[in-house]
């Protein structure tokens, strides 16, 4: 089936480091792919998507870009906050079916 | 915000009780997921609703059901509580079955002692 291949966690960067947490799929067609965000104590917010091959989606100075021929949607910052200590997951949907989630990346920026 | 809200925040209780989780979706939105996260298996899919009907099933044990009322809202109900079923467990809604875009709520911290 369907599946979703995230870097382990934790990640532990300083302030204005930049970010990459790696996203890999294996996936029958051509899936949506997204990154959701969880902050701590709340529930997972949609940070960005992308719906074809080479789409770029982008948020709050997160980008990430669908390449189909490496089967990957990489997440990237170039400066990371404090504020950006969540986990993030990456997660792709077909059609009808619902959400196929990563493990998620548990992201700490230290000051 | 997203738009979806769940009750209640929290919820203790026993082995072998029975709990109801509740969720409205965001008006106008038709379908409702269930996920379970929990520390072992992560993000799991559990069941939709779209519309009042069941749409897809997932990793939904026998032990829990739910359904959609007329009025779009979503109940989970989870029976002879185990205490392997201590998770959060997460409503989403989207428009429509096939939207890309699903909007989570807050979850329900259970904790079954």
């Amino acid at each position: 089936g369907d599946s979703v291949t995230q870097m382990e966690g934790p990640v532990t960067l300083s302030e204005e480091a930049f970010l990459t947490i790696n996203c890999t799929y294996t996936a029958t067609g051509y899936p949506s792919l997204f990154w959701y965000v969880q902050y701590p104590g709340e529930g997972l917010q949609l940070l960005l998507k992308a719906t074809k091959a080479d789409d770029k989606g982008s948020n709050k100075g997160f980008e990430a870009t669908y390449r189909k021929e490496t089967t990957s949607f990489h997440l990237e910052k170039g400066s990371v906050q404090v504020s950006d200590s969540a986990v993030y997951f990456c997660a792709l949907k077909k059609g009808n079916t619902p959400l196929v989630f990563g493990k998620g990346t548990r992201l700490s920026v230290i000051a | 915000d997203s738009g979806v809200t769940q009750t209640p925040k929290h919820l203790i209780t026993a082995t072998g009780q029975r709990v109801t989780l509740r969720c409205s979706p965001r008006s106008g939105d038709l379908s409702v997921y269930w996920y379970q996260q929990s520390l072992d298996q992560g993000l799991q899919f559990l069941i939709q609703y779209y519309n009042g009907e069941e749409r897809a099933k997932g990793n939904i044990l026998e032990r829990f059901s739910a359904q959609q009322f007329p009025d779009l809202h979503s109940e989970l109900n989870l029976s002879s509580l185990e205490l392997g079923d201590s998770a959060l467990y997460f409503c989403a809604s989207s428009a429509r079955v096939g939207t890309d875009t699903q909007y989570f709520g807050p979850g329900t911290r259970l904790t079954v002692l």
